[in-house]
């Protein structure tokens, strides 16, 4: 069974500082790998999705992927309370299914 | 504007009802997914189609059923069989063409009264 395991949280950060939010994955052959936010009551919202190694910077959001240790992780630099949501990391083979993680809840206080 | 809808945006059914929640997209994606979210656990996959006239089961298929006879619409029907329905199920669409991001609609709640 191919997993997706994150810490449910909550991950609480203070107004402005960075939050790290991680995620492995057991799947090696994974190629694809993305990052949902989701407000309570609503449906995931795309942020992120990164394909290769490394580091992929969008605003206040970089993801960043290892896929030597099956890990990828999304940091967001000046939080703001409004990023207090649930966080989803989703995994996919590199064909079109994506296993999707419980997600992490960040809050942010002001 | 370009999207995903479904609707209703809350459904109650009776025990025994089978009831079919609506996905429409107009983005010109190929494929469509339907996912099934309930409290502490992920989004799991129920049937995903990557091209009209065909579509596959996911995960957790027992007790729903799907069709995709136009490329915008990819209907779920939740049946008797689904022994517990209640849930907040979600389409969602990905153009099908090397990439694989996946865009959600904003879910249906149904509620097994």
């Amino acid at each position: 069974q191919k997993e997706v395991e994150q810490n449910s949280g909550p991950l609480s950060v203070p107004e402005g500082a960075i939050a790290s939010l991680n995620c492995t994955y057991s799947d090696r052959g994974s190629q694809s790998f993305f990052w949902y936010r989701q407000y309570s009551g609503k449906s995931p919202e795309l942020i992120m999705f990164i394909y290769s190694n490394g580091d992929k910077e969008d605003g206040r959001f970089t993801a960043q992927l290892n896929k030597a240790s099956q890990y990828v992780s999304l940091l967001i630099r000046d939080s703001q309370p409004s990023d207090s949501a649930t966080y989803l990391c989703a995994v996919g083979p590199g064909f079109q299914k994506l296993v999707f993680g419980t997600g992490t809840r960040l809050l942010v206080s002001p | 504007d370009g999207g995903i809808t479904q609707s209703p945006k809350y459904l109650f059914r009776k025990e025994g009802q089978n009831v079919t929640l609506s996905c429409e997209q107009n983005l010109n994606h190929d494929a469509m997914y339907w996912y099934r979210q309930d409290p502490g656990q992920g989004l799991r996959l129920i049937y995903y189609s990557q091209i009209v006239n065909d579509f596959q089961k996911g995960d957790i298929a027992e007790g729903y059923s799907v069709s995709r006879e136009k490329k915008e619409s990819f209907p779920l029907t939740v049946t008797s069989a689904q022994k517990n329905p209640t849930a907040f199920y979600l389409c969602a669409s990905s153009s099908g063409r090397g990439a694989n991001e996946q865009f959600f609609g904003p879910g249906t709640r149904l509620t097994v009264l």
